[in-house]
């Protein structure tokens, strides 16, 4: 069974302050690890993509990089609204056919200014 | 463009009863899954459908049961409510059937008295 394990379950950084978020998975192939966020009593919103070890993806303050058994997702010099709860989902190779998508519990992220 | 919409948004239901709750997808996605969200936790998979038909289904009981009209919006119906019902049921469109780039609604809020 797929399984995704995110560290911290919550983080609270000054404004500025950089850190880095960890999703820890086991799947049997991975076919893409994914990045959600999502605010409070909202949908997850799309942020990255990732196919295979080494590959790194970065959008504004966000840089998400890739190995076998885990994911990073770094935060550079994040601000209050950066806060959040960040999300890591794996799709397996081996999926039945359909889009079996296994989420973390996600890492709480609250910048203070 | 118009997002993912869902409706309704909050809902109070008590146990026994039955519910449906509703979403559009993304103008030209094919694909629209549902997931259940209880709080603290991340999604769970609980049905993906795509050109109108079945294609997977997490670990959920039968008293889940979905379909999608030829627009490719969908339905979700929960039977027998129980309490460990409450949860933000999701609904994520796609554009190919096997991506896990999903876009998500803001959620229908199940509270079950």
């Amino acid at each position: 069974e797929d399984q995704v394990t995110q560290s911290p379950e919550a983080l609270r950084l000054q404004e500025g302050e950089s850190s880095s978020l960890n999703c820890s998975y086991t799947v049997s192939g991975l076919r893409g690890l994914f990045w959600y966020r999502q605010d409070p009593g909202k949908g997850p919103e799309f942020l990255f993509t990732l196919y295979s070890a080494g590959e790194e993806k970065e959008k504004e303050r966000l840089k998400a990089t890739l190995t076998k058994k885990e994911s990073f997702l770094h935060i550079t010099a994040p601000k209050p609204e950066d806060s959040a709860t960040y999300l890591c989902a794996v799709f397996p190779n081996h999926s039945g056919g359909y889009q079996k998508v296994t989420f973390g519990t996600g890492t709480k992220l609250q910048v203070i200014p | 463009d118009a997002g993912v919409t869902q409706s309704p948004t909050h809902l109070i239901k008590t146990r026994g009863q039955q519910v449906t709750l509703r979403c559009s997808p993304i103008s030209g996605h094919k694909s629209v899954s549902w997931y259940q969200q209880v709080l603290g936790q991340g999604p769970q998979f609980i049905f993906q459908y795509y050109e109108k038909e079945e294609r997977g289904r997490g670990n959920f009981p039968d008293r889940f049961s979905a379909r999608q009209f030829p627009n490719y919006s969908s339905e979700l119906n929960v039977n027998a409510l129980l309490l460990g019902d409450s949860a933000l049921y999701l609904c994520a469109s796609s554009l190919a059937r096997m991506t896990g780039e999903l876009f998500f609604g803001e959620g229908s809020r199940l509270t079950v008295l």
